[in-house]
């Protein structure tokens, strides 16, 4: 069974500083795809990023960006010179590719994080 | 923004009630999902549905059950609210259902069973 966990609960930082939220998966499969969704106060899901297992390279957008490692099932995800805006739960989820049953996204239960000014 | 849309935003019931909570989609996808979102258990599933008059279980269906008979509309009926199923219910959309899809989710429903 697919699994995620975000051991980071809650997290709090300075504007202008640089935070990492961590994600740790389980699968079976060799083929999966990881995702990031952004949940401000307003409480709208937001999704920011997709990732494939076969595809290892680091994105950047902006002032986000996300380190991908098979080795370390991981998918963490950096936010560089944080800002208010910012302050939301962060989500790590992941889909099994579709193997003949309709394929199910697995959310961690998410990241507090709040930006003080 | 995908075109989703929750009724009611707020609703607040009696234990024993039937509830339902509807989501409306202009995407025209094929895919839609309830979800609930608990602190510290994020979204859990709860039914999905692939087609018009085809659903599944998700991990919590337990005292739910879910119609759809167009395209667009997606409901969830709490066939005898209780308080344990106090929550905000988001539903959520997309085109394939391959692991590579992402979905898209509406605003939230924040039910209240008193």
């Amino acid at each position: 069974a697919q699994k995620v966990t975000q051991a980071q609960t809650e997290i709090s930082v300075v504007e202008k500083e640089d935070v990492t939220l961590d994600c740790v998966y389980e699968t079976r499969d060799t083929t999966y795809y990881l995702f990031w969704y952004k949940q401000p106060p307003s409480g709208e899901l937001v999704f920011l990023i997709r990732r494939n297992s076969f595809d290892e390279q680091n994105e950047i957008s902006g002032r986000y960006s996300w380190n991908f490692q098979k080795s370390t099932s991981s998918f963490n995800f950096t936010i560089t010179a944080s800002q208010v805006v910012d302050s939301a739960v962060y989500f790590c989820a992941l889909s099994e590719a579709w193997t003949g049953a309709n394929s199910k996204l697995t959310f961690g239960k998410g990241i507090t994080l709040s930006v003080r000014p | 923004d995908a075109g989703i849309t929750q009724s009611p935003r707020h609703k607040v019931t009696e234990t024993g009630t039937p509830v339902t909570l509807r989501c409306h989609q202009t995407e025209n996808h094929r895919y839609m999902y309830w979800y609930r979102q608990d602190p510290g258990h994020g979204l859990r599933l709860i039914h999905y549905s692939y087609g018009v008059k085809d659903t599944d279980k998700g991990e919590v269906s337990d005292g739910y059950s879910v119609s759809r008979s167009k395209t667009e509309d997606f409901l969830l009926t709490l066939e005898s609210a209780t308080s344990s199923q106090t929550s905000v219910y988001f539903c959520a959309i997309s085109e394939g259902n391959s692991g590579r899809d992402e979905q898209y989710f509406g605003p939230g429903t924040r039910l209240t069973v008193t």
